[in-house]
């Protein structure tokens, strides 16, 4: 079964530093994968997909991910972090069947002045 | 073009009380979904449907209830509401699985007291 796993459930940086959250998965097939955010009180937005066009995905608002095969990793990073970016983060892999997304436990983002 | 609509946005019930929470999508999504999320805990699937008449449990499906009687309404059912229900819902639609990932609800916000 797929699974993924987020590594740090909080992580905190300055404003204008390199954001880098950590997500790795598992899975029997090549997987598609996927990173949500999730502003306060709001419902989850996508951010970015891998669908095995390219291994260096760019989403929406500076983010980008690159997917690496051999590490089983799909990490979310941005060059300068900005107060706008705090929110909490989630990795996500689509199942086998393509008929559910299975989520991490997500990561919260706190962006210090 | 509304999305996913999920209604109420808040709602608290008292434990033994039933209630429906409303889901219904505008884009002709074959497919849809009920997550719940906890604090740390990511989010849990309760139910999934792939389409009109056709619905399966998720990880998390006891205590609820769901139909999908047509394309756009996918309705959730708690019967006999616990305080192990208190949590956020959110509902999502997919046009053709998850390798094309989700579009979410706004969510509604349920404690159960």
């Amino acid at each position: 079964a797929q699974s993924v796993t987020q590594l740090g459930s909080h992580v905190s940086v300055s404003e204008g530093a390199l954001v880098l959250l950590r997500c790795n998965y598992s899975s029997s097939v090549p997987p598609y994968l996927f990173w949500y955010v999730q502003y306060p009180n709001q419902g989850l937005q996508l951010l970015l997909k891998y669908t095995s066009a390219a291994t260096l995905v760019k989403g929406i608002n500076g983010f980008e991910a690159e997917f690496k095969k051999s590490e089983t990793s799909f990490h979310l990073t941005k060059p300068s972090a900005h107060m706008s970016d705090a929110a909490e983060y989630f990795c996500a892999v689509s199942d086998s069947g393509a008929q559910k997304l299975v989520f991490g436990q997500g990561t919260r983002l706190t962006i210090n002045p | 073009n509304a999305g996913v609509t999920q209604t109420p946005k808040f709602r608290i019930l008292k434990i033994g009380q039933s209630m429906t929470l409303q889901c219904t999508q505008d884009m002709n999504h074959n497919y849809m979904y009920w997550y719940r999320q906890d604090p740390g805990m990511g989010l849990k699937l309760i139910y999934y449907s792939v389409g009109a008449g056709i619905t399966d449990k998720g990880e998390v499906p006891n205590g609820y209830n769901v139909s999908r009687s047509t394309t756009e309404d996918f309705p959730l059912r708690l019967e006999l509401a616990a305080p192990s229900q208190t949590s956020v819902y959110f509902c999502a639609s997919s046009y053709e699985g998850s390798n094309y990932g989700y579009t979410f609800g706004s969510g509604t916000r349920l404690t159960v007291v």
